[in-house]
């Protein structure tokens, strides 16, 4: 597609399940992040892959949260045993590698994730 | 934690005035950027502006950088009812890696 995709766009889950969140970036783009936002708050980090090197995971709030990124592409971010504090917008972007053309970030719609 | 901090958190306006809004950061950066958000959902790119770099315009968008004081401001000049929108900067760390936001300012451009 021509942008970031996220899905689902909702999510309604019950305290203690498990959730995964999906997100095709812009296709060749070696950068991915996540970031978490509430409810009228900024972008909070999460995790950052770039090409094949060592994600950076250290906004990763707890270890119910992990990510991965398989063949360089899709991305799926999961959080195990979901709690309400976990409720947010969680935002995917993706942007080209360095040397390889702007360094902007293209942002999807986002999963708005409602535990209950 | 967040690299950018915003200032105002929220600014309200007539349509035609001028928006300024400021950010503050605190490590080296390669570039800033400033990113715009409608309905708290997907963030579109604004302007960028490197750090070899002072000033920097786009249409009625007007970007500044001083890397001495770690700042940074964006000026949105005769503002309209369709610039409502949340403003984030974010900054690009020296080392290359993760893009790291500020807190927003939420702008509204009242008709």
């Amino acid at each position: 597609g021509a942008g970031v995709s996220q899905s689902p766009s909702n999510k309604v889950t019950e305290k203690g399940k498990d959730v995964e969140l999906r997100c095709d970036p812009i296709s060749g783009h070696t950068a991915l992040y996540w970031y978490r936002q509430s409810l009228g708050q900024g972008l909070e980090f999460l995790i950052y892959f770039q090409g094949n090197s060592a994600p950076d995971k250290s906004g990763l709030p707890s270890d119910r949260f992990s990510a991965e990124r398989t063949g360089g592409s899709v991305s799926t971010l999961t959080i195990q045993r979901t709690q309400q504090e976990d409720s947010a917008v969680y935002l995917c972007a993706s942007r080209r590698g360095w040397g390889q053309g702007g360094p902007e970030a293209f942002f999807g719609q986002g999963t708005r994730l409602t535990v209950v | 934690s967040q690299q950018g901090e915003e200032d105002p958190q929220a600014l309200s306006i007539q349509e035609g005035e001028n928006a300024t809004m400021n950010c503050s950061y605190k490590t080296s950066i390669n570039n800033l950027q400033w990113y715009r958000q409608n309905s708290g959902r997907g963030l579109v790119h604004l302007i960028l502006i490197r750090s070899n770099e002072r000033e920097k315009h786009s249409g009625r968008l007007r970007v500044t950088l001083d890397t001495s004081k770690k700042s940074s401001s964006l000026l949105i000049t005769a503002s309209r009812a369709a610039d409502t929108a949340s403003y984030f900067c974010a900054t690009e760390g020296a080392a290359g890696n993760k893009l790291t936001f500020g807190g927003g300012t939420r702008v509204l451009v009242k008709p």
